[in-house]
């Protein structure tokens, strides 16, 4: 079974400091998709990046973007600019490619950002 | 606009006590799922919809119940054989277009809690 793991439930960052999350996860399968999702204090989940497998150019959502390895197994998610409403958990996620779309998730990252 | 919708916000149930926690969406999406969150457990699946009139077992189903008559409604029943059941519970759906899939559209949650 596929496994997500986060291995640091918490960080902090400055205001204008760059963070990176770390991600980690397991899979036999050659064609899946992972995800960073953000849950702000109200707890709505957002989508903040989504990354294909087969893609080899990392993905970039304005200050957030991401570092691939696929090799390794390894997705961080980098945010650049760190501003006080990015303090939320953080969530990683994986889907494969077949099949049904469900995700997995691990479980999560808090994030607080010092002024 | 299109979006997901669960209801309600806040549900108290006594012991032994089902109670039925509602998810609806307007998005056409094709299938649906059910995350319960615990602090520290990120997001479990309970069950999941790829289409109407069928649905699947997640990871934590006992104790719990759904049923998909509707496109549009996916509604979560917790019966009283679940033992545990006060959690943070997350309705979302998704579609796979031709790019692959996107993710998850996330309704706002039910916080239950037994009383």
């Amino acid at each position: 079974a596929q496994t997500v793991t986060q291995s640091q439930p918490e960080m902090s960052v400055q205001e204008a400091e760059t963070v990176t999350l770390s991600c980690t996860y397991d899979t036999s399968e050659s064609d899946y998709y992972l995800f960073w999702y953000k849950q702000p204090p109200s707890r709505q989940m957002i989508l903040v990046i989504r990354q294909e497998a087969y893609k080899q150019q990392n993905a970039t959502e304005n200050r957030f973007s991401v570092n691939f390895q696929k090799a390794a197994k390894s997705f961080s998610l980098k945010i650049s600019d760190s501003q006080l409403g990015d303090a939320a958990m953080y969530f990683c996620a994986y889907t494969g490619q077949g099949g049904s779309e469900k995700l997995v998730f691990g479980k999560g990252m808090k994030l607080t950002v010092n002024p | 606009d299109g979006g997901i919708t669960q209801s309600p916000k806040y549900l108290f149930r006594k012991e032994g006590q089902n109670v039925t926690l509602s998810c609806e969406q307007n998005l056409n999406h094709d299938a649906m799922y059910w995350y319960r969150q615990d602090p520290g457990q990120g997001l479990r699946l309970i069950y999941y919809s790829q289409i109407v009139n069928d649905f699947q077992k997640g990871d934590i189903a006992e104790g719990y119940s759904v049923s998909r008559e509707k496109k549009e409604s996916f509604p979560l029943t917790v019966t009283s054989a679940q033992k545990n059941p006060t959690a943070f519970y997350l309705c979302a759906s998704s579609i796979r277009g031709v790019l692959g899939t996107y993710g998850y559209t996330f309704g706002s949650g039910t916080r239950l809690t037994v009383v």
